[in-house]
């Protein structure tokens, strides 16, 4: 069964800062795919990027991006120049490649951004 | 846009009562499924369904049931609510793994 693991439970960062959060998960699977999903306090969960694993370059979405290291299992989102609306619950979480779409979240950190 | 819709944000139940919360998906989607979020455990796969009539079992199934009559709905079923079961709802449809569409989310407080 694969485990995936965030070790911020609460982040805080200035507005415009750069802020990275962590997230470390275990496998047996070679290809599998994760990803990114953010929560906002109005609770529509929505997803911010997406890795696949046989892909060696490092997804980005805008100010978005990712820093997988796949042999260390570690996948970090960077989220750049901070804004005020990224202020929410990160989810990060693993997706099998066999079967259906189900995923394993991690713990979710709580993010805030300050004016 | 597309959407799932929970049809239900907010319940009070009492325990012992049999709690239906309705899923709805507009977007074709073959799979479905329901997750339970609680503070520092995140979310958690209660059951899923990848067709019609067809549901097989997540991490947390025990005091749960599902039914997926049709395509586009999929009900979670409490059978005896109980105050442990107090928690956050979240249903969600894809189609292709990295499509997953969550809905807004079920509060649901048993006392």
């Amino acid at each position: 069964a694969q485990t995936v693991t965030q070790s911020q439970p609460e982040m805080s960062v200035q507005e415009a800062e750069t802020v990275t959060l962590s997230c470390t998960y275990d496998t047996s699977e070679s290809n599998y795919y994760l990803f990114w999903y953010k929560q906002p306090p109005s609770r529509q969960m929505i997803l911010v990027i997406r890795q696949e694993a046989y892909k060696q370059q490092n997804a980005t979405e805008n100010r978005f991006s990712v820093n997988f290291q796949k042999a260390a299992k570690s996948f970090s989102l960077k989220i750049s120049d901070s804004q005020l609306g990224d202020t929410a619950m990160y989810f990060c979480a693993f997706g099998s490649n066999f079967g259906n779409e189900k995923l394993t979240f991690g713990t979710g950190t709580r993010l805030t951004i300050i004016p | 846009d597309v959407k799932v819709t929970q049809s239900s944000r907010y319940l009070v139940k009492r325990t012992g009562e049999k709690v239906f919360l309705e899923c709805v998906q507009d977007m074709d989607h073959e799979n479905m499924f329901w997750y339970r979020q609680d503070p520092g455990l995140g979310l958690r796969l209660i059951y899923f369904s990848y067709d019609v009539k067809m549901k097989e079992k997540g991490d947390i199934p025990e005091g749960y049931s599902v039914s997926r009559e049709k395509k586009e709905r999929f009900s979670l079923i409490l059978e005896s609510a109980s105050t442990n079961q107090t928690s956050m709802y979240l249903c969600a449809s894809s189609y292709r793994q990295g499509t997953n569409t969550f809905g807004e989310g079920s509060w649901l407080t048993v006392v």
